[in-house]
């Protein structure tokens, strides 16, 4: 049973454009949401994290929405850059255990 | 040491025999988590130490797969008689207990079954 499904699996961006990738979650005891950004070769790498007693969190370009009603929160990269080419996950967390993670998305920005 | 480092990076073994993968995680960090990471299946949980606490198992696929970490630091991921379903990149992650602080992966080691 997927805990934490992402949409979608890959994405093509123009450069200057806005990237948006999706999650949804099913268990209401979740209370970490963090999104991380891997490159090939590597481990993933925390990029932002939301917990839902906030409904948006802004890092520079990186964006979460949070949606606890709705069970959903999305990552949004503003003025997406070459750079920022890379596998996304997002993922959630009962604080001090295991992460479930999405399904992973395939981020290409076009130059 | 500065990160969590994961050895071997790579490795090909032959159907049928036994691998270890070895994660030495952040100086401090007591909370320890293996993860397996397959084509197209993004990261699935394994097994999970916490202090002296007895780990947590549950994710583990088969009982051929075991994991140890001694002394609260140093932890093993053994796999016997490997099977090619088992070829995955297999991360490890660190952090401080009870915390989702600090919480970083490994580089992984990438299997192979051939």
């Amino acid at each position: 049973q997927q805990q934490v499904k992402q949409s979608p699996q890959s994405l093509i961006v123009q450069k200057g454009g806005i990237s948006i990738i999706n999650c949804a979650y099913e268990n209401t005891a979740f209370d970490y949401f963090p999104w991380y950004q891997q490159f090939p070769g590597k481990g993933p790498a925390l990029l932002i994290a939301i917990r839902p007693d906030v409904s948006e969190k802004k890092e520079g370009r990186f964006t979460i929405s949070f949606n606890k009603s709705a069970k959903q929160f999305s990552l949004h990269i503003m003025d997406s850059q070459p750079g920022d080419s890379a596998t996304y996950f997002c993922a959630a967390s009962i604080t001090g255990n295991q992460f479930y993670f999405g399904t992973g998305t395939s981020l290409t920005v076009i130059p | 040491g500065a990160g969590v480092s994961q050895s071997p990076s790579n490795k090909v073994t032959e159907k049928g025999k036994d691998v270890e993968l070895r994660c030495d995680p952040i100086s401090g960090h007591t909370a320890l988590y293996w993860y397996r990471q397959s084509l197209g299946q993004g990261l699935e949980f394994l097994i999970y130490f916490q202090g002296n606490s007895a780990p947590d198992k549950s994710g583990l696929p088969s009982d051929r797969f075991s994991a140890e970490r001694t002394g609260g630091s140093v932890s093993t991921l053994t796999i016997q008689r490997t099977q090619q379903e088992d070829s995955a990149v297999y991360l490890c992650a660190s952090s401080f207990s009870g915390t989702n602080y600090g919480y970083t992966f490994g580089s992984g080691t990438r299997l192979t079954v051939v």
